[in-house]
Order: C-alpha cells, then structure tokens, then sequence
C-alpha cells in the first residue's frame, strides 16, 4: 500500500474562502503531482514538482498554487474559492526512475457552494 | 483531438466472460504505457506497464502496437470484483502522464 495521505477527505466551504489541501508521502518521493477530476471524467494535471523548491504548472489551467518546502510536502492552496472549483483534487508521488508509477492519494472531494 | 482516447463504455459482461478495451495515443514520440484501474469514488492504482513484445499477469494481458499507437488489454474469466474504470495512460516523453477518460466495466452474476 501507498503512504500517501490527503486531508481533509470532504470538504464543503462557502465561496470566497480561502482553503490549504493538504498532501503528504513518507515514501520520499522526489515527485509530486496534483490532479482535478470531475466526475466520469480523466484527470488533469494542474501542477507538478520535482523536488523541493520546485514547482510547475500543469495542462489544466488553475488558479491554485502550490508549494513544495520539504520533500513530503505538497500543499495546494486556493486564494478564493469558486462554485467552479468545486472537485475531486488527488495528489500522487513518484520515486525518480521509478518507471513512471505514481501513486495517489485517497483524494479530497471539494463543494464550494 | 484527446492525446489519449478511450471507448467510455459502459461493458457489461457477465462473470467469466473474456472482454478487451482499446486505447489510442496520438503523440508517435510516447515512451512508456499502462492502465490503471480506479474504482468508484477511490483514486487510481497502477494494473499493469505496457511493454513493447506484451506482457500478461494473471487473468490480464497488454498489448502495444506503436505502429497504429494503440494499447489493449485483455481480460480473462471477469470476476465481480473486475467491475471498475480502466484508465489507459502515456508517458508522451515530457516526464508527465497523460490519463484516457477510462473504460468503464461492470461484471455482473
């Protein structure tokens, strides 16, 4: 099993707040990932590290931000939440030359009403 | 057009029935594939790579044609438990997944 861990697992917050979801591994993965994926739909990746102090953004236009301050750590934050980010968020980790296999976390389900 | 494409489904088959999903990828310069299965509500974990000569494991075998830049993958003897979303995904050579909508199955009894 993965030890890759998001919370909160639900959260429904009113628009206009601003929300932290969290991520962590303690595999000591170089790579992380967060994906938005609604419903019967395929992931998008909306931002990626490869390390600390690196981050990039996705294919999937965001208005998110992330950090990466430690290695186990990847926080994606939402200045201002939106009706329209409302949304499964997973995060993933992956060992560099590791053959490519990410591993994902449980995932946060967002409303913002 | 998608850089990954998948037949959405629904299959429905009934339990030992042998069922095979299609996938096609549109970068030519893509260097490695796999499918991942994702259950209802849960996050995706990795069925299986897809290597160039296939490759089988257990009731489950891959299969990749770089010439049509397509993936398949087989499924012998569908239990119950088969029933969720199969995602096709392509590395496309920018160190980035890119994930199909997936093929949903539903075995039934």
């Amino acid at each position: 099993e993965a030890d890759i861990y998001q919370t909160p697992r639900y959260l429904v917050i009113g628009t206009g707040k601003k929300i932290t979801l969290e991520c962590s591994q303690t595999m000591g993965h170089d790579k992380m990932y967060w994906y938005q994926q609604d419903p019967g739909m395929e992931l998008h990746l909306i931002h990626y590290s490869y390390g600390v102090n690196s981050t990039e953004k996705g294919d999937l236009s965001s208005e998110s931000t992330v950090s990466r301050i430690r290695t186990e750590h990847f926080p994606l934050t939402l200045e201002s939440a939106r009706p329209s980010h409302t949304s499964q968020y997973l995060c993933a980790s992956e060992h560099r030359g590791g053959g490519d296999e990410q591993f994902f976390g449980p995932g946060t389900r967002l409303t913002v009403l | 057009r998608k850089e990954v494409e998948q037949d959405p489904g629904p299959f429905n088959v009934p339990e030992g029935a042998t069922v095979a999903f299609n996938c096609t990828y549109s970068n030519s310069a893509s260097q490695s594939f796999f499918w991942y299965r994702q259950d209802c509500r849960k996050e995706p974990k990795l069925l299986m790579s897809v290597y160039s000569s296939g490759n089988e494991d257990g009731r489950f075998t891959a299969q990749l044609n770089r010439a049509s830049q397509y993936i398949s993958l087989l499924i012998r003897d569908s239990k119950l438990s088969d029933s969720a979303t199969y995602l096709c995904v392509v590395n496309t050579g920018f160190q980035k997944l890119v994930f199909g909508t997936g093929t949903r199955l539903l075995v039934s009894p």
